[in-house]
Formats: C-alpha cells, sequence, structure tokens
C-alpha cells in the first residue's frame, strides 16, 4: 500500500529544457514533502522541500509545486543540465516535526547533452 | 567531515552469520533513521531513534533486526542470521532535535549475503 507515488520511472530531457517530475500521495495528513537527489553508490541528498500551507517553492532552477486537492506535487527543473542526471525521491511526512518519512520509489531523470 | 558516516561500505555475509552496519550521525544531532532500499525500489522506513530511544521502528521485521543508539558511539543495525532477501543497500539519516525537517543521509552501507 504505496502512500507517496512516483508512477513514471524514468523520464529523459534534453538540455536546456524543463524536466518536471511528479509525484502523487494518499494520505491527507502528511504536513511537509520533500525532494531528494540520489546518485549511484551515494546517499539521497536534500534538494527543497514544501510545506503543506504553501503550493509552490522556488530555489534557483528547482521549484516545487503542491496541489492539495489532487494530492499531488511536482518538481520542475529549468533549464536542465546534464549533472542533473539521478534518481529523484519523492518523500512526505507526517506526524510532527520528527515524523519519520514516506518515500516514493523514484524516477531517473536523464538529461541529454 | 561533518556529514553522516556509515560503515561499512560493503559488506558481504554468508546465509546464517551476522551483519552489524554502523552509522555516526551528524556532529550534534540527536535523531538518527534507517532506511532500507531493495533493487528497483524506493527507500523503505526501518527504524527512528533518539539517544538510548527508540521512537519508532514500526518498518523494522519482527524478527532477527535490532537497532540501537547508545549515550555514547555510533548507531548500530544489527541483522541475525542473514538470508538472501536482506542483501540490499542500507541508509542512515540523521537530524537535529529542533524540528529541521530535512535529514542528512550517509552513503550507505551495501550488504550482499551470498
Amino acid at each position: 500500500d504505496q502512500q507517496v507515488k512516483q508512477n513514471s520511472p524514468s523520464l529523459s530531457v534534453q538540455e536546456g529544457r524543463i524536466s518536471i517530475l511528479n509525484c502523487d500521495y494518499t494520505n491527507s495528513m502528511f504536513d511537509y514533502f520533500l525532494w531528494y537527489k540520489k546518485y549511484p553508490a551515494e546517499g539521497p541528498t536534500f534538494l527543497i522541500s514544501i510545506s503543506s500551507i504553501k503550493d509552490k517553492n522556488e530555489d534557483g532552477r528547482f521549484t516545487v509545486f503542491l496541489n492539495k486537492s489532487a494530492k499531488h506535487l511536482s518538481l520542475h527543473i529549468v533549464p536542465s543540465q546534464p549533472g542533473d542526471s539521478a534518481v529523484y525521491f519523492c518523500a512526505a511526512r507526517s506526524g510532527g516535526s520528527q515524523g519519520n518519512l514516506i518515500f516514493g520509489k523514484g524516477t531517473k531523470l536523464s538529461v541529454k547533452p | 567531515n561533518a556529514g553522516v558516516m556509515q560503515n561499512p561500505r560493503h559488506l558481504v555475509r554468508r546465509r546464517g552469520q551476522e551483519a552489524r552496519l554502523r552509522c555516526s550521525p551528524v556532529k550534534g544531532h540527536s535523531h538518527v533513521y534507517w532506511y532500507r532500499q531493495l533493487p528497483e525500489e524506493g527507500l523503505k522506513f526501518m527504524v527512528y531513534l533518539q539517544k538510548e530511544n527508540i521512537i519508532d521502528e514500526s518498518g523494522m521485521p519482527k524478527e532477527r533486526f535490532s537497532a540501537e543508539f547508545p549515550k555514547e558511539g555510533p548507531s548500530i543495525l544489527r541483522i541475525q542470521q542473514v538470508v538472501r532477501g536482506d542483501s540490499a543497500a542500507y541508509f542512515c539519516a540523521s537530524s537535529p532535535a529542533d524540528g529541521n525537517y530535512g535529514y542528512t543521509f550517509g552513503s550507505g552501507t551495501r550488504l550482499t549475503v551470498v
């Protein structure tokens, strides 16, 4: 029973174009959402987050959008760069500031030069 | 190095042996989380610990797995009598006590059971 779903296992985009990674969730009690980036043989690294009281958060080339009514969030990367090629995990948290994170299965992004 | 340190990076065990995975959190972080990643899967929560206390172990298998985070020293994830299905990457993360929402992850321990 997956509470956080990333339905696209992979995504390929051209350098300079926009990458859009999607994530759906089922638990309306989630109050915080995060995106992590993972290179092979390394641990995930925190990328960007959004509170459930907001609908958008932007940090440089990265923007996360949250649609609570649809229980959907997306990560936009623009412009995409070859160094962005990695696996991106969506994560959600419930249970207060120290609740554990629930991760999706990840989307492998490939940015072609 | 101010990051989360996990060792060993790679661990090979024969079926029936014990595996001990170590995690030193970021200095000053008092919360530790263990996650497991099976091939082609996402990160699955296992256990959340604070110093000397297990806060949430809802993701831990009921048998053979245990975790501790002693007052002194690293957090240890222990797997007894390993089986092939335990082969996975095990990631540790830490966070401070002040409600920081983003964890810092270690590079993981890749356990292979032969």
